[in-house]
Protein backbone atom coordinates (compact mmCIF):
# COMPACT_ATOMS: atom_id res chain seq x y z
CA UNK A 1 0.00 0.00 0.00
CA UNK A 2 0.88 3.89 -0.15
CA UNK A 3 3.28 5.17 2.23
CA UNK A 4 3.57 9.17 2.76
CA UNK A 5 6.38 10.59 4.58
CA UNK A 6 6.34 14.08 5.37
CA UNK A 7 9.54 16.54 6.46
CA UNK A 8 10.32 18.31 8.89
CA UNK A 9 7.78 17.70 11.50
CA UNK A 10 8.41 20.85 12.85
CA UNK A 11 9.36 23.99 11.45
CA UNK A 12 9.55 27.49 12.66
CA UNK A 13 10.54 30.64 10.78
CA UNK A 14 9.90 34.58 10.92
CA UNK A 15 7.05 36.10 9.91
CA UNK A 16 7.70 37.42 6.11
CA UNK A 17 9.98 34.39 5.53
CA UNK A 18 9.08 31.34 3.53
CA UNK A 19 8.62 27.95 4.10
CA UNK A 20 8.78 24.70 2.69
CA UNK A 21 7.23 21.46 3.79
CA UNK A 22 8.44 18.40 1.58
CA UNK A 23 6.73 14.62 1.19
CA UNK A 24 7.33 11.63 -0.38
CA UNK A 25 5.31 8.63 -1.89
CA UNK A 26 5.92 5.38 -2.55
CA UNK A 27 3.27 3.75 -4.86
CA UNK A 28 3.82 5.30 -8.51
CA UNK A 29 0.34 4.78 -9.32
CA UNK A 30 -0.60 7.79 -6.98
CA UNK A 31 -2.17 10.34 -9.06
CA UNK A 32 -3.61 12.84 -6.28
CA UNK A 33 -1.92 15.28 -4.32
CA UNK A 34 -3.33 17.60 -1.73
CA UNK A 35 -2.17 19.85 1.06
CA UNK A 36 -4.54 19.99 4.21
CA UNK A 37 -3.91 22.57 6.86
CA UNK A 38 -5.25 22.12 10.88
CA UNK A 39 -5.98 24.76 13.20
CA UNK A 40 -6.31 24.24 16.86
CA UNK A 41 -9.28 22.16 17.60
CA UNK A 42 -10.55 22.23 13.75
CA UNK A 43 -10.86 19.39 11.30
CA UNK A 44 -8.42 19.50 8.66
CA UNK A 45 -9.61 22.10 5.49
CA UNK A 46 -7.60 21.34 1.83
CA UNK A 47 -5.56 24.36 1.02
CA UNK A 48 -4.22 23.55 -2.83
CA UNK A 49 -3.93 20.36 -4.71
CA UNK A 50 -2.07 18.92 -8.07
CA UNK A 51 -2.95 16.41 -9.84
CA UNK A 52 -0.43 14.12 -11.87
CA UNK A 53 -0.67 15.55 -15.04
CA UNK A 54 0.52 18.96 -13.63
CA UNK A 55 4.26 19.79 -12.26
CA UNK A 56 3.54 23.00 -10.09
CA UNK A 57 0.11 25.47 -9.07
CA UNK A 58 0.21 28.01 -7.50
CA UNK A 59 -2.24 29.86 -5.52
CA UNK A 60 -1.62 33.49 -4.07
CA UNK A 61 1.06 32.79 -1.08
CA UNK A 62 0.80 29.26 -1.48
CA UNK A 63 2.23 26.67 -4.69
CA UNK A 64 2.75 22.95 -5.02
CA UNK A 65 5.56 21.25 -7.10
CA UNK A 66 5.22 17.64 -8.23
CA UNK A 67 8.64 15.34 -9.15
CA UNK A 68 6.32 11.83 -10.72
CA UNK A 69 9.60 10.49 -11.00
CA UNK A 70 11.02 11.29 -7.84
CA UNK A 71 7.95 10.67 -6.11
CA UNK A 72 7.68 13.79 -4.54
CA UNK A 73 5.91 17.50 -3.81
CA UNK A 74 6.24 20.10 -1.71
CA UNK A 75 4.47 22.84 -0.22
CA UNK A 76 5.79 26.25 -0.55
CA UNK A 77 4.25 28.66 1.77
CA UNK A 78 5.76 32.96 0.80
CA UNK A 79 5.87 35.93 3.36
CA UNK A 80 4.62 33.63 5.45
CA UNK A 81 2.02 35.14 8.11
CA UNK A 82 1.42 34.39 12.06
CA UNK A 83 -2.15 33.21 10.75
CA UNK A 84 0.05 30.53 8.49
CA UNK A 85 0.66 28.48 12.09
CA UNK A 86 -0.96 25.41 12.25
CA UNK A 87 -0.38 21.79 11.31
CA UNK A 88 0.11 20.69 7.60
CA UNK A 89 -0.31 17.20 6.53
CA UNK A 90 0.36 16.61 2.60
CA UNK A 91 -1.31 13.21 1.62
CA UNK A 92 -1.59 10.83 -1.62
CA UNK A 93 -3.91 8.93 -3.06
CA UNK A 94 -5.10 7.19 -6.26
CA UNK A 95 -8.74 5.77 -6.09
CA UNK A 96 -12.01 7.45 -5.27
CA UNK A 97 -12.51 5.05 -2.25
CA UNK A 98 -10.32 6.49 0.05
CA UNK A 99 -8.72 3.49 0.90
CA UNK A 100 -5.62 4.55 -0.39
CA UNK A 101 -6.21 8.79 0.35
CA UNK A 102 -2.82 8.14 3.04
CA UNK A 103 -1.91 11.15 4.66
CA UNK A 104 1.79 12.22 5.92
CA UNK A 105 2.38 12.46 9.76
CA UNK A 106 2.03 16.34 9.42
CA UNK A 107 4.26 18.77 9.45
CA UNK A 108 3.75 22.21 12.44
CA UNK A 109 4.73 25.36 11.30
CA UNK A 110 5.30 28.14 13.32
CA UNK A 111 5.34 31.58 12.42
CA UNK A 112 7.13 33.87 14.73
CA UNK A 113 6.27 37.44 14.75
CA UNK B 1 -23.83 26.50 6.28
CA UNK B 2 -21.68 24.14 7.45
CA UNK B 3 -20.67 21.55 4.97
CA UNK B 4 -19.57 18.22 7.13
CA UNK B 5 -21.01 19.03 10.52
CA UNK B 6 -20.40 16.03 13.35
CA UNK B 7 -22.22 16.16 16.86
CA UNK B 8 -20.99 15.41 19.63
CA UNK B 9 -17.63 17.74 19.60
CA UNK B 10 -16.92 16.59 22.91
CA UNK B 11 -17.63 12.69 24.31
CA UNK B 12 -16.33 11.79 27.80
CA UNK B 13 -17.50 8.34 28.26
CA UNK B 14 -16.50 5.25 30.58
CA UNK B 15 -14.92 2.20 29.16
CA UNK B 16 -17.07 -0.33 28.43
CA UNK B 17 -19.75 1.71 27.22
CA UNK B 18 -21.68 2.04 23.80
CA UNK B 19 -21.11 5.61 21.79
CA UNK B 20 -22.31 7.18 18.41
CA UNK B 21 -21.09 9.64 16.49
CA UNK B 22 -23.36 11.64 13.98
CA UNK B 23 -22.28 13.25 10.82
CA UNK B 24 -24.11 15.04 8.21
CA UNK B 25 -23.05 16.48 5.03
CA UNK B 26 -24.98 19.13 2.67
CA UNK B 27 -22.71 18.96 0.10
CA UNK B 28 -24.48 16.43 -2.27
CA UNK B 29 -21.89 13.90 -2.03
CA UNK B 30 -21.67 10.79 -3.17
CA UNK B 31 -18.60 9.52 -0.50
CA UNK B 32 -18.14 10.03 3.07
CA UNK B 33 -15.43 8.99 5.56
CA UNK B 34 -14.44 8.31 9.11
CA UNK B 35 -10.94 8.92 10.26
CA UNK B 36 -9.01 8.28 13.55
CA UNK B 37 -6.56 11.19 14.44
CA UNK B 38 -4.31 10.08 17.57
CA UNK B 39 -2.57 12.02 19.75
CA UNK B 40 0.30 12.15 17.37
CA UNK B 41 -1.59 13.84 15.48
CA UNK B 42 -1.40 10.85 12.31
CA UNK B 43 -4.54 10.56 10.50
CA UNK B 44 -5.86 7.33 9.85
CA UNK B 45 -8.81 6.18 7.25
CA UNK B 46 -11.50 4.00 9.04
CA UNK B 47 -14.01 3.68 6.43
CA UNK B 48 -15.12 4.75 3.29
CA UNK B 49 -18.56 4.58 2.22
CA UNK B 50 -21.00 5.42 -0.59
CA UNK B 51 -24.56 4.57 -1.50
CA UNK B 52 -22.61 0.88 -3.54
CA UNK B 53 -19.80 -0.19 -1.31
CA UNK B 54 -18.34 0.16 2.59
CA UNK B 55 -14.92 -0.72 2.41
CA UNK B 56 -13.09 -1.28 6.19
CA UNK B 57 -9.88 -0.49 6.70
CA UNK B 58 -8.44 -3.78 7.97
CA UNK B 59 -6.72 -3.10 11.30
CA UNK B 60 -10.08 -1.23 12.85
CA UNK B 61 -11.92 -3.52 15.33
CA UNK B 62 -15.23 -4.72 14.49
CA UNK B 63 -16.54 -3.00 17.49
CA UNK B 64 -16.64 0.28 15.09
CA UNK B 65 -19.15 0.00 12.85
CA UNK B 66 -20.97 2.98 9.98
CA UNK B 67 -24.70 3.15 9.41
CA UNK B 68 -25.35 5.58 6.96
CA UNK B 69 -29.47 6.04 7.11
CA UNK B 70 -29.30 8.36 3.71
CA UNK B 71 -26.82 9.47 1.57
CA UNK B 72 -26.23 12.64 3.46
CA UNK B 73 -25.53 11.10 6.61
CA UNK B 74 -22.79 8.42 8.29
CA UNK B 75 -22.86 7.87 11.50
CA UNK B 76 -20.34 5.98 13.41
CA UNK B 77 -21.17 3.49 16.40
CA UNK B 78 -18.73 1.83 18.74
CA UNK B 79 -19.14 -0.87 21.17
CA UNK B 80 -17.23 -1.89 24.21
CA UNK B 81 -15.81 1.24 24.17
CA UNK B 82 -11.76 0.86 25.32
CA UNK B 83 -9.22 3.51 26.56
CA UNK B 84 -7.37 2.88 23.47
CA UNK B 85 -10.62 4.28 21.29
CA UNK B 86 -9.50 8.02 23.00
CA UNK B 87 -8.67 10.02 20.11
CA UNK B 88 -10.29 12.57 17.75
CA UNK B 89 -12.55 11.09 15.33
CA UNK B 90 -12.99 12.89 12.07
CA UNK B 91 -15.86 12.46 8.87
CA UNK B 92 -15.20 13.86 5.62
CA UNK B 93 -16.75 13.50 2.72
CA UNK B 94 -15.95 13.82 -1.35
CA UNK B 95 -17.84 13.55 -4.86
CA UNK B 96 -17.28 11.79 -7.85
CA UNK B 97 -17.99 7.83 -6.28
CA UNK B 98 -16.32 5.87 -9.51
CA UNK B 99 -14.11 8.38 -10.47
CA UNK B 100 -11.52 9.80 -9.92
CA UNK B 101 -9.95 11.00 -6.77
CA UNK B 102 -11.20 14.21 -5.48
CA UNK B 103 -11.20 16.50 -2.41
CA UNK B 104 -12.52 14.96 0.81
CA UNK B 105 -13.92 17.73 3.03
CA UNK B 106 -13.75 17.27 6.52
CA UNK B 107 -15.93 17.86 9.49
CA UNK B 108 -14.66 20.17 12.49
CA UNK B 109 -14.06 16.51 14.70
CA UNK B 110 -15.15 14.37 17.93
CA UNK B 111 -12.76 14.46 20.51
CA UNK B 112 -13.84 11.56 22.56
CA UNK B 113 -11.86 11.00 26.11
CA UNK B 114 -12.53 6.94 27.41
CA UNK B 115 -12.19 6.41 31.21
Amino acid sequence: GENVEQHPSTLSVQEGDSAVIKCTYSDSASNYFPWYKQELGKGPQLIIDIRSNVGEKKDQRIAVTLNKTAKHFSLHITETQPEDSAVYFCAASWDNYGQNFVFGPGTRLSVLP
Amino acid sequence: DTAVSQTPKYLVTQMGNDKSIKCEQNLGHDTMYWYKQDSKKFLKIMFSYNNKELIINETVPNRFSPKSPDKAHLNLHINSLELGDSAVYFCASSHLAGGPSDTQYFGPGTRLTVL
